[in-house]
């Protein structure tokens, strides 16, 4: 069974700064790989998916994921981030054959001073 | 409909009373998934239905939870004889194709 680890629980950033969050998965298959937001009060979106091709996918808002399949990580990515940006982030996985169910990561709580 | 639907979107209820939590998916959608957002937890994946079959429904915590779908669409999500540990936004998302899962807004459970 697959199952996602996301190793930041917390992150404080500032304006500007660069932002790297980690996600590790374990799976024995191919796999397709999301990230989630949830902005305080809202429901989760998605921000990129990656499923086959380019390992480097770019999503809303300036983000991007990079898929290292040698290093089962699918870590986000932005090169600078706003106070727009304070959010909890979840990674998901999900195993490409056949019914697989979506397993998400515990989550990142990202918080952005001005 | 445009969107995933949940109802109600809070329910407070008392320790021991039964709660039933809907999901509305989108029109057409064949897969639905309920999870549970605890806090501090992340999601908990609950039951997957493909149809108004579930071929994994391994996350439900125990027992007093059930799903169901009837007609490939609205699912009830069924919590007997709630306990504290309960309490969580329990969310409801459907797949479509290509594959993008959409989730509803959720219901927020309190109970007391």
């Amino acid at each position: 069974a697959q199952s996602v680890s996301q190793h930041n629980h917390h992150v404080i950033l500032s304006e500007a700064a660069s932002l790297e969050l980690g996600c590790n998965y374990s799976y024995g298959g191919t796999v397709n790989l999301f990230w989630y937001v949830q902005y305080p009060g809202q429901h989760l979106q998605l921000l990129l998916k990656y499923f086959s091709g380019d390992p480097l996918v770019k999503g809303i808002k300036g983000f991007e994921a990079e898929f290292i399949k040698s290093k089962f990580s699918f870590n986000l990515r932005k090169p600078s981030v706003q106070w727009s940006d304070t959010a909890e982030y979840f990674c998901a996985v999900k195993g490409n054959t056949g019914f697989q169910k979506l397993v998400f990561g515990t989550g990142t709580r990202l918080l952005v001073s001005p | 409909g445009a969107g995933v639907s949940q109802s109600p979107s809070n329910k407070v209820t008392e320790k021991g009373k039964d709660v039933e939590l809907r999901c509305d998916p989108i029109s057409g959608h064949t897969a639905l998934y309920w999870y549970r957002q605890s806090l501090g937890q992340g999601l908990e994946f609950l039951i997957y239905f493909q149809g108004n079959s579930a071929p994994d429904k391994s996350g439900l915590p125990s027992d007093r939870f059930s799903a169901e779908r009837t007609g490939g669409s609205v699912s009830t999500l069924t919590i007997q004889r709630t306990q504290q540990e309960d309490s969580a936004v329990y969310l409801c998302a459907s797949i479509g194709r290509p594959t993008r899962l959409t989730f509803g807004s959720g219901t927020r459970l309190t109970v007391v």
